[in-house]
């Protein structure tokens, strides 16, 4: 089955700065790989997703890059600011490929901290 | 829509106890997932259906745990007897799942404490 690794599991970084966050996947049939931002008690939200026939996706000051080749896909934000400061999970799905129902398999999750 | 619904928010009961979670998903979507996040093991998948029929149940612990979807309006997922280490925080998530994957909305959550 799939398997989704993320790294880092913690990343700090000043305000302004630029934080990347990046996963790879197993299963090569997957074909769609979003990221969630989950801030303190609260639930997790898409932040952004990309689908495996676009090589990279932005929106404001987050951008993500698939490489279906090496399998591996990479959350990118710039300009960070202190309310960037949460849980990002990555995760990757076969939609109904396969078998699949669309089941999510997520990254164990990157704790990003933004000082100010 | 309100978007995904979960009851209760907060459930605390002693260790024994019978703990019944609930899920509205969003109208509309034909695929509902349970999951569990602890600090420890992350965010896990307990199961999910597909137009109410339980596709992968293989992430549910052992047979203490128990979910049905009995129209595509409602779920439960139920633990009996419940134990200590069964204390997470539980999602409820839908999405209308095509062959190119799409998004799963997650409800509150309900924070389960065993005591």
């Amino acid at each position: 089955g799939e398997n989704v690794e993320q790294h880092p599991s913690t990343l700090s970084v000043q305000e302004g700065d630029s934080a990347v966050i990046k996963c790879t996947y197993s299963d090569s049939a997957s074909n769609y790989f979003p990221w969630y931002k989950q801030e303190l008690g609260k639930r997790p939200q898409l932040i952004i997703d990309i689908r495996s026939n676009v090589g990279e996706k932005k929106d404001q000051r987050i951008a993500v890059t698939l490489n279906k080749t090496a399998k591996h896909f990479s959350l990118h934000i710039t300009e960070t600011q202190p309310e960037d400061s949460a849980v990002y999970f990555c995760a990757a799905s076969l939609g109904s490929l396969g078998g699949s129902q669309g089941n999510l398999i997520f990254g164990k999750g990157t704790k990003l901290s933004v000082k100010p | 829509d309100a978007g995904v619904i979960q009851s209760p928010r907060h459930e605390v009961t002693e260790m024994g106890q019978e703990v019944t979670l609930r899920c509205k998903p969003i109208s509309g979507h034909n695929s509902l997932f349970w999951y569990r996040q602890t600090m420890m093991r992350g965010l896990e998948l307990l199961i999910y259906f597909n137009n109410n029929v339980p596709i992968d149940d293989s992430g549910m612990p052992e047979d203490r745990f128990s979910a049905k979807m009995p129209n595509a309006s409602f779920s439960t997922l139920k633990i009996q007897p419940s134990e200590p280490r069964d204390s997470a925080v539980y999602f409820c998530a839908s999405s209308f799942t095509t062959s190119g994957g799409n998004e799963q909305f997650f409800g509150p959550g309900t924070r389960l404490t065993v005591l």
